[in-house]
């Protein structure tokens, strides 16, 4: 069974622009989740999609915004990338949204993005 | 407020040894996860070992077991016979409803840096 896909694993933008960074959840699994890695703030929740809906929201800017396509396929999106929007970001998937029962997140390995 | 804390940022151990990662949690649910991930050098996160609130009995999977003190709020990792290509960073977490949405969130702590030396 393939794992989490996150793509690209690379990238580097300048300020200003704005990126796209996909993830493609484990077949069956319908929560997709995003965070971000820094190394002073630890991994911060981005947001969670489950059926294509949005369920949580992190305390991030407007700048960052994600969706979820039927096939539960994720993307998110942060326009007007600033320097400090330099991070790993990991998305995970999980089979529900909730937190009852063995609920397990399973992580991609990540994009690693680099503003300049 | 949910919180993990993780209060060792690094720890050494000799390989083949054992080794306990700290870890504990704060949240006014009853109704909650834990979880460890590991995450080496190329970034991604290692699903690792998992414990329920309700669960009776700590979680053991292979080298890794989970000491659950529900009435201290601990959720210590244990790593028995250590090997060198344990070394990685290690994070706590706990998935509980957010008080502010309903939903649930995952909630990582600052994580331990272990490093088996042989």
């Amino acid at each position: 069974k393939a794992g989490v896909t996150q793509t690209p694993r690379y990238l580097i933008k300048t300020r200003g622009q704005q990126v796209t960074l996909s993830c493609s959840p484990i077949s069956g699994h319908r929560s997709v989740s995003w965070y971000q890695q820094t190394p002073g703030q630890g991994l911060q929740f981005l947001f969670e999609y489950f059926s294509e809906t949005q369920r949580n929201k992190g305390n991030f800017p407007g700048r960052f915004s994600g969706r979820q396509f039927s096939n539960s396929r994720s993307e998110m999106n942060v326009s007007t990338l600033e320097l400090g929007d330099s991070a790993l970001y990991l998305c995970a998937s999980s089979l529900t949204a909730g937190v009852r029962g063995k609920n397990i997140q399973y992580f991609g390995a990540g994009t690693r993005l680099s503003v300049l | 407020a949910q919180k993990i804390t993780q209060t060792q940022p690094g720890m050494f151990v000799q390989e083949k040894e054992a080794v306990t990662l700290d870890c504990t949690y704060d949240t006014s649910d009853q109704s909650y996860g834990l979880f460890w991930y590991k995450q080496p050098s190329s970034g991604e996160m290692i699903f690792l070992i998992y414990q329920g609130s309700y669960d009776e009995q700590n979680a053991t999977e292979g080298r890794y077991s989970l000491n659950f003190q529900k009435a201290r709020k601990s959720a210590n990792l244990v790593i028995s016979a250590s090997q060198l290509g344990d070394s990685a960073m290690y994070f706590c977490a706990m998935r509980a409803n957010s008080p502010n949405s309903g939903y649930s969130t995952l909630t990582f702590g600052k994580g331990t840096m272990l490093l088996v030396s042989p």
